[in-house]
């Protein structure tokens, strides 16, 4: 059965700060991996899509990556701003699954 | 484009009364359609899931059933709430086996009293 888990649970920084969110899972046989964010009270928007045969996928400050060998992927946040604070959640795809598997997620402040 | 509309946003109900929540798509044909939980300190759990109009698939046993009546509508539904049931239903869509990715409503926060 699939297991994904996120580290850390929750993460304060100061503005203009970079950083790592990380995201494992334990079957690597995944169809795709997507980092969603939400906001308190509020649906899922989705991030960053990355397919098992890609190895990062970017959308301008935030850069994902995956090493499908490992269960690995990392959400990189650079420049981080106080509109940057809400959960961040990762989930996958199996390849004989038939939904997303989700973490827990990573609750980010920034404080300006 | 796409969208996915759920309704309504919050609701408040009792111990024992019934529960339905809508959730529609726009600008697309049969996705596949899905309902989450996500419940206080746990991660988003998988309900139910359908691939087609009246195929509903279940993946934790509980309180709820769900229907798909036309190919871009979804329901939620239980007979009588338990207090278990509180939490926040999002439902979400994707197109075949979701190597496009998930899009997600705005989600329903339950809490039942």
């Amino acid at each position: 059965k699939q297991e994904v888990t996120q580290i850390p649970a929750a993460l304060s920084v100061p503005e203009g700060e970079n950083l790592v969110l990380n995201c494992s899972f334990t079957d690597s046989a995944i169809y795709n991996l997507q980092w969603f964010r939400q906001d308190p009270g509020k649906g899922l928007t989705s991030l960053l899509l990355i397919q098992s045969s890609q190895r990062e996928q970017t959308s301008g400050r935030l850069n994902a990556s995956l090493d499908k060998s490992s269960g690995r992927s990392t959400l990189y946040i650079a420049a981080s701003q106080p509109g940057d604070s809400a959960t961040y959640l990762c989930a996958v795809l199996g390849q004989a699954g038939t939904a997303l598997i989700f973490g827990k997620g990573t609750t980010l402040s920034v404080s300006s | 484009s796409q969208t996915i509309h759920q309704w309504p946003a919050t609701l408040v109900q009792p111990v024992g009364s019934p529960l339905s929540l809508e959730c529609t798509v726009e600008g697309t044909s049969n996705p596949n359609l899905y309902w989450y939980r996500q419940a206080a300190g746990r991660g988003l759990q998988l309900l139910f899931y359908s691939v087609g109009i009246g195929q509903i698939s279940s993946e934790v046993p509980q309180n709820l059933s769900a229907s798909r009546p036309q190919d871009r509508q979804f329901i939620l539904s239980s007979k009588k709430l338990l207090l278990s049931d509180s939490g926040f239903y999002l439902c979400a869509w994707t197109i075949g086996t979701g190597g496009f990715g998930y899009t997600f409503g705005s989600g329903t926060r339950l809490t039942v009293v």
